[in-house]
């Protein structure tokens, strides 16, 4: 198993650029979340979904968007870049039992909005 | 809204020593407490969690405890190793409710040879 693996490592966008952080899991997990990671800050949840065709937003949803089609692919659109995005982006998930809480994590995307 | 707090933010020992690390949570419905390690450049993976009807677990070198009363809970690393030095992230989470979970803000440990 793969595990979580996001997609790119790195960029870097203009503002008011658009790009999609692409994240997939290979362990058929129901639950997938979005965090971002700023210095001292620890993990903001940005969006989540329980399932394919269903998402929610989290504490920090404002300039992203999300889909999840597949149980695998659960992608971060941001629209128009802004300066206050820069972070380190983290897709995690988990399986459905309500006794299997572990989270796993992608190896993170850094983002630089200029 | 939920919050967990965590101190401190940073944290230096000496190698063989011990360390502790303290978290706070708000949301009394929580139920599930991880404890997640996070080395350079890497994803947080998780080292420990604990389950709000056990007060305390043991995992070799690494421990937690609970209090629920207070709503506290910690994580006691002993004979700390350079290898230990990484950001240690606890958090809390209702698993029977949303799923969310609500992370602290971090604690940097630095194990000094």
């Amino acid at each position: 198993n793969a595990g979580v693996t996001q997609t790119p490592k790195f960029r870097i966008l203009k503002i008011g650029q658009s790009m999609t952080l692409q994240c997939t899991q290979d362990m058929n997990h129901n639950y997938m979340y979005w965090y971002r990671q700023d210095p001292g800050m620890g993990l903001k949840l940005i969006y989540y979904s329980v399932g394919a065709g269903i998402t929610d937003k989290g504490e920090v949803p404002n300039g992203y968007n999300v889909s999840r089609s597949t149980t695998e692919d659960f992608p971060l659109r941001l629209e128009l870049a802004a300066p206050s995005q820069t972070s380190v982006y983290f897709c995690a998930s988990r399986g459905g039992h309500p006794t299997n809480e572990k989270l796993f994590f992608g190896s993170g995307t850094q983002l630089s909005v200029l | 809204g939920e919050n967990v707090e965590q101190h401190p933010s940073t944290l230096s020992v000496q190698e063989g020593d011990s360390a502790v690390i303290k978290c706070t949570y708000s949301d009394s419905a929580s139920n599930y407490f991880p404890w997640y390690k996070q080395e350079l450049g890497k994803g947080p993976q998780l080292i420990i969690d604990i389950r709000s009807n056990v007060g305390e677990k043991k995992d070799q070198r690494i421990a937690v405890t609970l209090n629920k009363t207070a709503k506290h809970f910690s994580l006691h690393i002993t004979e700390t190793q350079p290898e230990d030095s990484a950001v240690y992230f606890c958090a809390a989470s209702n698993t029977s409710g949303t799923y969310k979970y609500i992370f602290g803000t971090g604690t940097r440990l630095k194990v000094l040879a």
